[in-house]
């Protein structure tokens, strides 16, 4: 079965710029969680989609936005790029919501954006 | 609110045992374990659940104290390839409607010969 698939894999954008960044998750799997992966803060939620309904959203600006298509796939996008969006931007995917039950959460490889 | 993971960062040497804590101030749900290596994607490791039941890594434990709102993950014999970042993600008990997993900062965990 193939992994959590995500593109591009590296990115450089300058301010002011925005960014649209893919995920596919694993066949079958419904949810698909954002994060932002920074040096020294771990990994933050972003928003997770389910059903191609925004689930749920972290305390980011409204700069960050996301969709989920029919087939599960998600993007999330984000638009006039400041130099502190540099992080690597990772998605992952479970069978339904993740955090309850045995819904543990397949990573993806990441898209390292990088703003100058 | 973001879980407090201790220690930061923790060196073993092949063989020795390693505890590393995960602690909330929100009542809990459940607790997931995730190791990440350098330049990969981060790996689940282990769930536990309000009430006791555990699902991950047949060679890995954890315990989750719902009073104390913690969970440590324990590392026994270790090998080289235990070394990475450990996270730990929490998700408060709620009642209905919250699936927000909010990880810790990280636990770097490194084993040398």
């Amino acid at each position: 079965k193939a992994g959590v698939t995500q593109t591009p894999r590296y990115l450089i954008k300058t301010r002011g710029q925005q960014v649209t960044l893919s995920c596919s998750p694993i066949s079958g799997h419904r949810s698909v969680s954002w994060y932002q992966q920074t040096p020294g803060q771990g990994l933050q939620f972003l928003f997770e989609y389910f059903s191609e309904t925004q689930r749920n959203k972290g305390n980011f600006p409204g700069r960050f936005s996301g969709r989920q298509f029919s087939n599960s796939r998600s993007e999330m996008n984000v638009s006039t790029l400041e130099l502190g969006d540099s992080a690597l931007y990772l998605c992952a995917s479970s069978l339904s919501r993740p955090a309850r039950g045995d819904n543990e959460q397949f990573f993806g490889p990441g898209t390292r954006l990088t703003v100058l | 609110q973001q879980p407090v993971q201790s220690p930061q960062a923790v060196i073993l040497r092949e063989g020795e045992d390693a505890v590393i804590n995960c602690s909330s101030s929100k009542a809990l749900y459940s607790v997931h374990w995730y190791r990440q290596k350098h330049g990969e994607a981060p790996v689940f490791l282990m769930i536990l659940l309000k009430g006791g039941e555990q699902k991950g890594h047949e060679k890995i434990s954890a315990s989750f104290n719902e009073k104390k709102q913690q969970s440590s993950l324990y590392l026994t014999a270790s090998q080289l390839s235990y070394s990475g970042t450990y996270f730990c993600g929490t998700d408060p008990f709620s009642g209905a409607g919250s699936y927000q997993l909010t990880f810790g900062k990280g636990t770097k965990l490194s084993v040398i010969p």
